[in-house]
């Protein structure tokens, strides 16, 4: 298996404009996350899915953001509209169940200028 | 709420080094424990993974304890490489979610 697959690699977009960040989970996982990469505060955890439905999204910073998975292998996180505060490393990562080992994609670093 | 902390936050050692990096939990009602290794501009490479009823997990030069009702786990490093130089993360799942620390910045010197 390649892994967890996270597109674009890196996301340079004017303030408004909407943003999409895409991940491919590893085949057989049920368990999918999003994570957002500061300096100033780590990994913080966004939203959880399991067998597709959003289980905790009380860290979605507000209701610019949003997150679906339309089928078991796939995720969006959309982002409308962006502010430069947006400005991060977005990760993906999934695990065969809720309490095994976790794999990470390569993450988005998005620039809102 | 689960807080994770990790100590030394940057450590610099000459290569050939043993080392140990240190992360403690503040809820000890965890499921397991993963640590990562991460480079610059990179992705979270998995090392280990200990579930909360083992002890230790090894791989390789890696050696990763945990004590669950201190709320402590250790990452050993043995043999220092220049190759180890990266940040190192720990991180418990309690539950579903996982909670990392801030990490530790490894620097081996040739």
């Amino acid at each position: 298996d390649a892994g967890v697959i996270q597109s674009p690699r890196h996301e340079v977009t004017e303030m408004g404009q909407e943003v999409t960040l895409r991940c491919k989970l590893i085949s057989g996982h049920n368990s999918l996350f999003w994570y957002r990469q500061t300096m100033m505060r780590g990994l913080e955890l966004l939203i959880y899915f399991n067998n597709n439905v959003p289980i905790d999204d009380s860290g979605m910073p507000e209701d610019r953001f949003s997150a679906k998975m339309p089928n078991a292998s796939f995720s969006t996180l959309k982002i409308q509209p962006s502010e430069p505060r947006d400005s991060a490393v977005y990760f993906c990562a999934s695990s065969s169940t809720d309490s095994t080992e976790a794999f990470f994609g390569q993450g988005t670093r998005l620039t809102v200028v | 709420k689960q807080e994770v902390t990790q100590i030394p936050a940057a450590l610099s050692v000459p290569e050939g080094e043993n080392l140990v990096l240190n992360c403690s939990f503040t809820d000890s009602a965890i499921y397991n424990l993963q640590w990562f290794r991460q480079d610059p501009g990179k992705g979270l490479t998995s090392l280990l993974l200990i579930q909360s009823s083992q002890r230790e997990q090894t791989s390789g030069r890696l050696n990763a304890s945990l004590d669950k009702s201190s709320g402590r786990s250790t990452l050993y490093i043995a043999a220092s490489q220049p190759g180890d130089s990266a940040t190192y993360l720990c991180a418990v799942r309690g539950s579903y979610k996982l909670i990392f620390g801030s990490g530790t910045r490894l620097l081996v010197r040739p």
